[in-house]
């Protein structure tokens, strides 16, 4: 089975420019979490949709960043204009959650986008 | 802010010995989960403990739930040198239609061979 697919693996892009993160869920998910890592902060999560809505963006550090999931299958994180200070390590992660009744589900990871501002 | 604490912070153990990993959080929680990253990889979903059970076992896993501490532990047997790499702690806490984990920065477990 497929697991999480983020693309690209590696960006290297210069301050000021846009950067575009992408990520495919696991089929059949109805949850997506983006989180950025960094040795200072460790892991954070930034913003997560339920049913392709997005629940909860208080992680999201300032207007620069947004994040859509206009379908099921498909996510981007974008940060416009980018800054040196954002280069980290960006997961996306997929799970299943049954309907808000506090079961709670494992997530499950991509590989990440190392990326690096200039 | 950090829900989970990891401790220690980094251990270094001889292949076939025990690594016992503990975390403490600070407010209830519904359940609590362990992850495992390997260097340059995503965060692997290990095992999770739901807040009314105390134990549970999975393989060479071994994790414990003491809600009136606040704290769990994790506990790799017979440990391997396949076993190297960050361990994290992270808290489920579920507020009606809000469900989301809080990971703590994570132990980092060296196993020589």
């Amino acid at each position: 089975d497929a697991g999480v697919i983020q693309s690209p693996r590696h960006e290297v892009t210069e301050m000021g420019q846009e950067v575009t993160l992408r990520c495919k869920p696991i089929s059949g998910h109805n949850s997506l979490f983006w989180y950025r890592q960094t040795m200072m902060r460790g892991l954070e999560l930034l913003i997560y949709f339920n049913n392709n809505v997005p629940i909860d963006d208080s992680g999201m550090p300032e207007d620069r960043f947004s994040a859509k999931m206009p379908n099921a299958s498909f996510s981007t994180l974008k940060i416009q204009p980018s800054e040196p200070r954002d280069s980290a390590v960006y997961f996306c992660a997929s799970s299943f959650l049954h309907g808000g009744q506090g079961m709670g589900q494992p997530q499950h990871f991509g590989d990440g986008t190392r990326l690096s501002i200039l | 802010s950090q829900q989970g604490e990891e401790d220690p912070q980094a251990l270094s153990i001889q292949e076939g010995e025990n690594a016992t990993m503990n975390c403490s959080y600070k407010t209830s929680i519904n359940n609590l989960q362990w992850y495992r990253q390997n260097s340059g990889r995503g965060l692997v979903h290990l095992i999770l403990i739901r807040s009314n059970e105390r134990e549970k076992h999975s393989g060479r896993l071994r994790v414990t739930l003491d809600t009136s501490k606040k704290s769990s532990s994790l506990l790799i047997t017979a440990s391997r040198a396949a076993d190297t790499a960050s361990y994290f702690c992270a808290t489920g806490n579920y507020t009606g239609a809000n469900s989301k984990l809080t990971f703590g920065k994570g132990i980092t477990l060296s196993v020589r061979p």
